[in-house]
């Protein structure tokens, strides 16, 4: 079984304020992959980053940046000097294992408010 | 990169009515697709796979004769919810994979289309 824990329910902060959105998985797959998804008012879902089990390296993209640590199954997403539209539902997401069935198990998301 | 088109956006539609939501993926072939549902302020729950060519294999609790899916084509997949309620209000999104036919890359991202908000009054 595989489950996806954000205990973040929502989180608020002022415009320019770094923030970090926690992801915590499980999963009994050796090979698995990470997602996590925007969902801003709108409804779409945008997808983010990707990260495959067997890839620890952290990575960043302009302001955005994941930290992947195996050892506690966490996959933690920090967006830095935040702006006002970054505020949205965000999704982590896994796959395990690498068969027609894997599906994509979401976490309950995390509503971010960044306010002037 | 690769998109995903889901029409309507919204729908309103009266009680005992069917109502049909379309997702085509406009520059990919996609032989799978899925289904999810969200309830406001809530995750998204997979609803079924749908396969091209086969039936959709829907996942536990959700009502096979309620939510019809079809797979006619590799870039359109349809969800009818037929006599719909209002308990089946929500906000309906679909998703396929960009890659080669049903193997993958397992690793590429689902892309989702824009989402169906369903009212049923």
């Amino acid at each position: 079984a595989q489950k996806v824990t954000q205990a973040q329910t929502e989180i608020s902060v002022v415009e320019k304020e770094d923030v970090t959105l926690d992801c915590v998985y499980e999963t009994r797959d050796t090979t698995y992959y990470l997602f996590w998804y925007k969902q801003p008012p709108s409804g779409e879902l945008v997808f983010l980053i990707r990260r495959n089990s067997f890839d620890e390296q952290n990575e960043i993209s302009g302001r955005y940046s994941w930290n992947f640590q195996k050892s506690t199954s966490s996959f933690n997403f920090t967006i830095t000097a935040s702006q006002v539209v970054d505020s949205a539902v965000y999704f982590c997401a896994l796959r395990g294992g690498t068969g027609t069935a894997s599906k994509l198990t979401f976490g309950t998301g995390t509503r971010l408010q960044v306010t002037l | 990169g690769a998109v995903v088109s889901q029409h309507p956006s919204w729908v309103i539609c009266k009680s005992g009515t069917s109502v049909k939501i379309e997702c085509r993926s406009l520059d990919f072939q996609a032989t799978t697709m899925f289904w999810y549902r969200q309830f406001p302020k809530q995750s998204l729950m997979l609803m079924a796979t749908s396969n091209e060519g086969s039936k959709a294999t829907y996942e536990q609790g959700v009502e096979k004769d309620k939510f019809l899916i079809n797979h006619a084509s590799l870039t359109l997949s349809t969800l009818t919810v037929t006599s719909a309620h209002p308990e089946d209000s929500s906000f309906y999104i679909c998703s396929a994979r960009a890659g080669t036919g049903n193997h993958g890359p397992y690793n590429s991202p689902l892309h989702f289309g824009n989402g169906t908000r369903l009212t049923v009054t």
